[in-house]
């Protein structure tokens, strides 16, 4: 499938644990984002990567690791999941930091009991 | 910390009015000025780019940036109902990433 896809869809876990989200995308864009999207404050930066290998810290990494070692993937663990991670995470990738298109992926709505 | 600021809402026009969302921003530094469209549940998409001082239309759509006031607004001419949905403004500060507002929800009254 063409374009930029995320896994899973919806997710529920439990305070403490180790989640992982999935963010894939076919157009070998360099640059890859993650965003968090709350009530109340919009979409936030999470974590980019400029290409394999290379990430930085967004607006809000705190309780997030990433990891690139193939251009088409970038996924995203909290590492304890809090309360407070209950969110809509959005993948987006573009071409270049400067790009005006970033495309976005379909979301994973995550909630922690 | 740079801000990018709009009204949430939510915005209630006609059918065939024209809607108006804007947005200020906090640096006068900003170069590059977009406009999303997220329809409920689903992701943003991409539906207007400005870069220079006045108006830049395309189809119904009108983007108008104001760099001294640090305003950008988008205009819609003749809304239909598939209109309604969240509008989010973003900037971009120089080569850095974007930064986006809470955005506004427009919903289109039939």
């Amino acid at each position: 499938d063409a374009g930029i896809t995320q896994s899973p869809r919806y997710k529920i876990t439990e305070t403490g644990r180790q989640v992982t989200l999935m963010c894939h995308q076919t157009w070998s864009h360099s640059y890859m984002f993650w965003y968090r999207q709350d009530l109340g404050h919009g979409l936030r930066l999470i974590y980019y990567s400029a290409a394999a290998d290379i990430t930085d810290k967004g607006e809000v990494p705190d309780g997030y690791v990433v990891s690139r070692s193939k251009t088409e993937n970038f996924p995203l663990t909290l590492e304890s999941a809090t309360r407070s991670q209950t969110s809509v995470y959005f993948c987006a990738s573009s071409e270049s930091p400067t790009s005006a298109e970033q495309y976005f992926g379909p979301g994973t709505r995550l909630t922690v009991t | 910390q740079k801000e990018v600021e709009q009204n949430s809402g939510p915005l209630s026009v006609p059918e065939g009015a024209i809607a108006s969302l804007n947005c200020t921003y906090s640096d006068r530094g900003s170069q590059s000025f977009f406009w999303y469209r997220q329809y409920s549940g689903k992701s943003p998409e991409l539906i207007m780019s400005i870069y220079s001082n006045g108006d830049k239309e395309d189809g119904r759509f009108t983007a108008q940036l104001n760099k001294a006031s640090q305003y950008v607004s988008l205009l819609i001419r003749d809304s239909q109902p598939s209109d309604s949905a969240t509008y989010l403004c973003a900037v971009r500060f120089g080569n850095e990433k974007l930064t986006f507002g809470t955005g506004t929800r427009l919903t289109i009254i039939p």
